[in-house]
């Protein structure tokens, strides 16, 4: 089955450049998506189609793929960035929708 | 502006039934595609099923296939979730999302929350 990889945790300081990755077969062939997560609300997406950004997204958010690597970038990391990123794709039948795992990032 | 409001979340047994209700608005629904992903308590996010309004195709994550069916009603605006033979794991808050663009999900409502307990 499809599966997308992401690292349990990221954590920075104020200011640094926060970058969390997503490992999956199909990343080559179907887009990257990344979605925000603040304690008890619904996502909000950063990025789509790899590494185009949203309307009000702040410009310090960028995404990237690399072969079968994704990575969103947060440069210059707020104290209100703090929050789970979980990265979203398809499997190549197009059938299958896939979450990573997430990742908590926090910045102190 | 965008709106979706999941609701029919609440306590059911071990084996039992629930059908959720995803209400739209706010854009033009009949050439729309609608998912639902689940978040179980302190767990990431999964995605459970989705459906293109237009044609009706839908599709299912393979950890309910079987068990939930999707569907729509163009007349409402309104997309369905029926839920059976739930299981312990199902527990989760569900959310419904707009689905945009190369099949992203733009716009998601505040979630409903299932419990399957005895």
């Amino acid at each position: 089955s499809f599966e997308l990889t992401q690292p349990p945790s990221v954590s920075v300081s104020p200011g640094q450049t926060a970058r969390i990755t997503c490992s999956g077969d199909a990343l080559p062939r179907k887009y990257a998506f990344w979605y925000q997560q603040k304690p008890g609300q619904a996502p909000v997406l950063v990025i789509y189609d790899d590494n185009e950004r949203p309307s009000g997204i702040p410009e310090r958010f960028s995404g990237s793929t690399s072969g079968t690597v994704a990575t969103l970038t947060i440069s210059g990391a707020q104290v209100e960035d703090e929050a789970d990123y979980y990265c979203y794709s398809t499997e190549s039948s197009g059938h299958q929708r896939v979450f990573g795992g997430g990742t908590k990032l926090t910045v102190l | 502006e965008v709106q979706m409001l999941e609701s029919g979340g609440g306590l059911v047994q071990p084996g039992g039934s629930l059908r959720l209700s995803c209400a739209a608005s706010g854009f033009t629904f009949s050439t729309s595609g609608i998912t639902w992903v689940r978040q179980a308590p302190g767990k990431g996010l999964e995605w459970v099923s989705s459906i293109i309004v237009s044609g009706g195709t839908t599709f299912y994550a393979d950890s309910v296939k079987g068990r939930f069916t999707i569907s729509r009603d163009t007349s409402a605006s309104t997309v369905y979730l029926q839920m059976s033979s739930l299981r312990v794991e199902d527990t989760a808050v569900y959310y419904c999302a707009k689905v945009w663009g190369s099949w992203y999900f733009d716009h998601w409502g505040r979630g409903t929350l299932v419990t399957v307990s005895s």
